[in-house]
């Protein structure tokens, strides 16, 4: 398995663009979660899906977020508009189960977002 | 309010000697907790984990400990080597979310 795919893998927009994030993750897995990492807050939680429904968006930090997982090979996270403050590191994970029952989670290699 | 906290933002290390990383949390509810380990532009990798019913947990070279009255746990590496050189997050599992640190750059010094 090549592991858990995100496109792109940097993304420069300006301000009040639609930012559309994609990930492809692990096949089999049931899980996935979508990450921002900044130098300020670290890594943090924005949404997870389990089986294709979010089960939590409490992370999501404004309504600009919104974030689908139609199938269980793909999700995207938008971003519309965005705002500078948007620019992070985003990374996808996904697991087979349960972290405490599985382990672990697998990330991609993420997506770099300037919004200038 | 972070729950989990790396309080070293880097450390520096000779190679071949141990590397000890720290990690607080304030939440007595967690009970499942891991490391992982990043490189520049790559994800993050899973580590080592410990539940809270162990103090320790051995995998090679990398021990984690926990002390749950204190509510710290440490990741020790040894013997320390280059290629230990990365952002290593300290997490706490809660309902199926995983809270992390902000990590510790460990360097590993020739």
């Amino acid at each position: 398995d090549a592991g858990v795919i995100q496109s792109p893998r940097h993304e420069v927009t300006e301000m009040g663009q639609e930012v559309t994030l994609r990930c492809k993750p692990i096949s089999g897995h049931d899980y996935l979660f979508w990450y921002r990492q900044t130098m300020m807050r670290g890594l943090e939680l924005l949404i997870y899906f389990n089986n294709n429904v979010p089960i939590d968006d409490s992370g999501m930090p404004e309504d600009r977020f919104s974030a689908k997982m139609p199938n269980a090979s793909f999700s995207n996270l938008k971003i519309q508009p965005s705002e500078p403050r948007d620019s992070a590191v985003y990374f996808c994970a996904s697991s087979l189960a349960r972290t405490r029952v599985e382990g672990e989670q697998f990330f991609g290699p993420g997506t770099r977002l300037t919004v200038l | 309010d972070q729950q989990v906290k790396q309080n070293s933002p880097s450390l520096s290390v000779q190679e071949g000697r141990i590397s000890i990383l720290n990690c607080d949390y304030t939440n007595s509810m967690f009970d499942y907790f891991l490391w992982y380990k990043k490189y520049p532009a790559e994800g993050p990798t899973f580590l080592i984990s410990i539940s809270s019913i162990k103090d320790k947990n051995e995998d090679g070279r990398f021990t984690v400990f926990l002390n749950k009255s204190a509510k710290h746990l440490s990741l020790h590496i040894v013997p320390s080597q280059p290629g230990d050189s990365a952002v290593y997050f300290c997490a706490a599992d809660r309902d199926d979310k995983i809270i992390f640190g902000k990590g510790t750059r460990l360097h590993i010094l020739p």
